[in-house]
């Protein structure tokens, strides 16, 4: 079974521009989570969807967005990038509610703000 | 509020045991999961306690105490691939997200 896949792997910007990351979970799995990685504040939870609902936010400004499509694959947005915003970004599918919670992760997309 | 916490850094030899702890504060609580994560790779899953008590897995278990807030992970027979950051979260009441520590860097010496 084919893992969780991201693109682009990495990704450099510019100040002020905004960037759309992609996640396709493991087959048959319907929630998707995304992550920031930083070194300095550990991975921290961005949003998670299922059924093309969002479930749950964490604390990141409203420039942090993201859907889902019907087939559970998702998109996360970040408008008018901040240096700050420099970071693996990881995406984590599971089955959903009912299931166990456990999660797995993609590769990340590596997003460096110049 | 939420807040979880474990050791920034450990160190230890092959062949040793190592125990990692993780405490956490949280009003709902849905499992506490922990994580292995080599440098420039992904997290990966090593276990999940939802009720009190010991997980084993081969080298690997898992401990977690709810009254308490608390949680183990400890590594037997330490061999130098075990060097990773190692990651506790719990989570959620929903089961919607997952709340991470900021992760334990170990380094496995010969």
């Amino acid at each position: 079974k084919a893992g969780v896949t991201q693109t682009p792997r990495y990704l450099i910007k510019t100040r002020g521009q905004q960037v759309t990351l992609s996640c396709s979970p493991i087959s048959g799995h319907r929630s998707v989570s995304w992550y920031q990685q930083t070194p300095g504040q550990g991975l921290q939870f961005l949003f998670e969807y299922f059924s093309e609902t969002q479930r749950n936010k964490g604390n990141f400004p409203g420039r942090f967005s993201g859907r889902q499509f019907s087939n559970s694959r998702s998109e996360m947005n970040v408008s008018t990038l901040e240096l700050g915003d420099s970071a693996l970004y990881l995406c984590a599918s599971s089955l959903g509610p009912g299931h166990s919670y456990e999660q797995y992760f993609g590769p990340g997309t590596r997003l460096t703000v110049t | 509020g939420q807040n979880i916490d474990q050791p920034t850094e450990m160190t230890a030899t092959e062949g040793a045991i190592v125990q990692i702890n993780c405490t956490y504060q949280t009003s709902g609580f849905n499992g506490l999961f922990w994580y292995q994560q080599h440098a420039g790779e992904a997290p990966t899953f090593l276990s999940y306690n939802v009720l009190d008590g010991l997980e084993e897995k081969g080298r690997f278990s898992s401990f977690l105490s709810r009254s308490k807030g608390y949680s183990y992970l400890l590594l037997k027979e330490l061999q130098m691939k075990d060097s990773a950051s190692y990651l506790c979260a719990f989570a959620n009441q929903a089961g919607t997200a997952l709340i991470f520590g900021k992760g334990t860097t170990l380094s496995v010496s010969s």
